[in-house]
């Protein structure tokens, strides 16, 4: 069963309008999420994280919003550029427990257009 | 990059032959993971450790083995590769479980013809 969930297999966006990419999460026990992306023949790269204990995170152009009661995380990139084109993956850890290692989602694959 | 290397970059073996991949890191980190890449399945953990001698299965374990014995290396070995086996492979690092997230390697290219 897949406790991550990353629906959106493919998302595109106009360059300087906002990406807003989702996660939903089944296992009530996490408490910390993290958003990577990768790019074609590399390694993924951390990019945001929140703990449970917030609701939302800034960095820069980059924000996750957490909604603990629906299970759903959300990655918003505004506003978008060419270089934001990768495959963004959702993971999610119970650090306070035993599952401390990161549940990754499918990836959503994000094209900005010029 | 932090310091992370995994060799070789690309690989094409036969089936039924063994295969060995190699993490080698220069952080220190006590924890090391072994994913697996595959489209539709994103990233599968395999194996990881927590520290020399130390290791413990992930959610696709089956038809892999792992060791370490210094805290610098952690080797993944397909003892017989089988095609299910072709995928790309990402080495990772961190210091705590509870780090700010993991520093994966550039990735393996395996091909199990």
């Amino acid at each position: 069963d897949q406790q991550v969930k990353q629906n959106s297999p493919s998302l595109s966006v106009q360059e300087g309008r906002i990406s807003i990419l989702n996660c939903d999460y089944t296992n009530s026990m996490f408490d910390y999420f993290l958003w990577y992306k990768k790019y074609p023949a590399e390694g993924p790269t951390f990019l945001i994280s929140i703990s449970s204990i917030k609701d939302k995170n800034e960095d820069g152009r980059f924000t996750v919003f957490l909604n603990k009661s629906a299970k759903h995380l959300s990655l918003h990139i505004v506003p978008s550029q060419p270089g934001d084109s990768a495959v963004y993956f959702c993971a999610a850890a119970n650090y306070g427990g035993s599952q401390g290692n990161l549940i990754f989602g499918k990836g959503t694959k994000l094209s900005v257009k010029p | 990059d932090a310091g992370i290397t995994q060799s070789p970059r690309h690989k094409v073996t036969e089936t039924g032959t063994p295969v060995t991949l190699r993490c080698h890191q220069t952080e220190n980190h006590r924890y090391m993971y072994w994913y697996r890449q595959d489209p539709g399945h994103g990233l599968r953990l395999i194996h990881y450790s927590y520290g020399v001698k130390d290791t413990d299965k992930g959610e696709v374990s089956d038809g892999y083995s792992v060791s370490r014995s210094k805290t610098e290396d952690f080797l993944l070995t397909l003892e017989s590769a089988t095609s299910s086996q072709t995928s790309v492979y990402f080495c990772a690092i961190s210091v705590l479980v509870s780090d700010y997230g993991y520093t994966f390697g550039s990735g393996t290219r395996l091909t199990v013809v």
